[in-house]
């Protein structure tokens, strides 16, 4: 069972440009849930999805982000016009079920720089 | 604010020491998770502690949880070289979200 994929590793863009993040979660996952990690800090919560549906978005900036889960295909978390400050490392996680006590498995992450 | 806050934010011991770590949150859990960052890597769910569980086991790790004082400490025995990284607690409230702190860096010297 393969675990969270997550793709490009690495993504560089130009400020204004789009980045498009992917993730596919765990077979049989259907909860999906982004982070953004700075250099030297924690992870921030930014979205939480359930097939088509956004559950929460309460940690996701209100411009220039959105995030999807489709019924088919990977999660996507874009960003519009990339800024400086955008440059992070997106990791997504899965899980099985929606409850509170289900661990969440990570991928890998994305890491982005913009210049 | 829902985070964990881990405590030291950083920490340096010899190899076959012990190493723990503590938690501290603000509001009423129902579960509390560790998880485990090597550099440059996601993170790795170590184990997760409900909140009407007090100390939870698994290999050389050991969990303690006291939701009176709304704080969970994480033990890890007989250290080694592999031990280093960074380890973040997470509080679990309704609905899966979880809230990460900047966590703590541990560093086991060989």
């Amino acid at each position: 069972n393969a675990g969270v994929m997550q793709n490009p590793r690495h993504l560089v863009r130009r400020r204004g440009q789009e980045a498009r993040l992917r993730c596919s979660p765990m077979k049989g996952h259907s909860h999906v849930y982004w982070y953004r990690q700075l250099p030297e800090e924690g992870l921030k919560f930014m979205v939480y999805l359930q097939k088509e549906n956004i559950i929460d978005e309460s940690g996701m900036p209100k411009e220039r982000f959105s995030a999807e889960f489709p019924k088919e295909g990977p999660s996507i978390l874009r960003i519009q016009q990339v800024v400086r400050g955008d440059s992070a490392a997106y990791f997504c996680a899965s899980s099985p079920k929606g409850d509170a006590y289900n661990e969440q498995f990570f991928g890998p992450g994305t890491r982005l720089t913009v210049l | 604010s829902q985070q964990g806050e881990e405590d030291p934010q950083a920490l340096s011991i010899q190899e076959g020491e012990n190493a723990t770590m503590n938690c501290s949150y603000k509001t009423s859990i129902n579960n509390l998770q560790w998880y485990r960052q090597n550099s440059g890597r996601g993170l790795v769910h170590l184990i997760l502690i409900r909140s009407n569980e007090r100390e939870k086991h698994s290999g050389r790790l050991r969990v303690t949880l006291d939701t009176s004082k709304k704080s969970s400490s994480l033990l890890i025995t007989a250290s080694r070289a592999a031990d280093t990284a960074s380890y973040f607690c997470a509080p679990g409230y309704t609905g899966n979200q979880f809230y990460f702190g900047t966590g703590t860096s541990l560093t086991v010297i060989p």
